[in-house]
């Protein structure tokens, strides 16, 4: 069954240094996601995007973030300049459509440490 | 501000057993979703949800929505051991999947 995949799975970066997450989203699927978990939280909305654009974002996605899509087939999330606060897992998502019984599907997460 | 309650948020039960996980969300929305996880791993869609009264069973588990109350359930028949993981339920109040999750009940299966 396709999948979405994320890489690292796990990555340790400094205060202030900038990361980037990446995904690639099932390969005939339009809208994509980023959602964190802070560890034993709630897993919270951070950004959609759709049409090379973004749809929709929370207020955690402030000017530190920023998403891409580069290519057909990868899709990125950037933190400028890291803080303690950003360590979570960070969870990509796609579907195929619009509607809403087209369910999300999670990658298994990039879980990023901050020191 | 959208809020979703799930409880209980710990629940240890025994194998044969039934019990229900209840999601409270404090404004009208006809979309809930329930998600699984395993520890360290990702999320994985249970059920969809999409209408007043919707009702979906798979296994052991069956997930209902009351929108006028606000509530949704998921409950559990006969426990095994294999369904021990957390449980999420997620409100959508936008049309685009910009989910709002309940904290999770953490569900342990004791033989």
């Amino acid at each position: 069954e396709p999948e979405v995949t994320q890489t690292p799975s796990h990555q340790v970066t400094q205060m202030g240094q900038e990361v980037i997450l990446r995904c690639v989203p099932i390969s005939n699927h339009l809208y994509f996601y980023w959602y964190r978990q802070i560890l034993g939280q709630k897993v919270e909305f951070l950004v959609s995007f759709y049409n090379n654009e973004i749809s929709e974002k929370s207020e955690i996605f402030d000017d530190q973030f920023s998403v891409e899509r580069p290519d057909g087939s990868n899709f990125t999330l950037k933190i400028r300049s890291t803080k303690l606060e950003d360590s979570a897992m960070y969870f990509c998502a796609s579907r195929l459509t619009g509607g809403y019984n087209s369910p999300l599907h999670f990658g298994n997460g990039t879980r990023l440490t901050v020191t | 501000e959208l809020k979703v309650e799930q409880n209980p948020l710990f629940l240890s039960m025994q194998e044969g057993k039934n019990y229900t996980i209840y999601c409270n969300y404090s404004t009208t929305s006809d979309r809930l979703y329930w998600y699984r996880q395993d520890p360290g791993k990702s999320l994985e869609s249970l059920f969809v949800l999409l209408s007043n009264g919707a009702v979906k069973q798979e296994g052991r588990l069956m997930a209902s929505l009351d929108t006028k109350a606000r509530l949704s359930t998921l409950h559990i028949t006969a426990a095994v051991h294999d369904l021990s993981a957390t449980y999420f339920c997620a409100v959508d109040m936008s049309s685009n999947y910009k989910l709002t999750f309940g904290k999770g009940t953490l569900l342990t299966v004791n033989p």
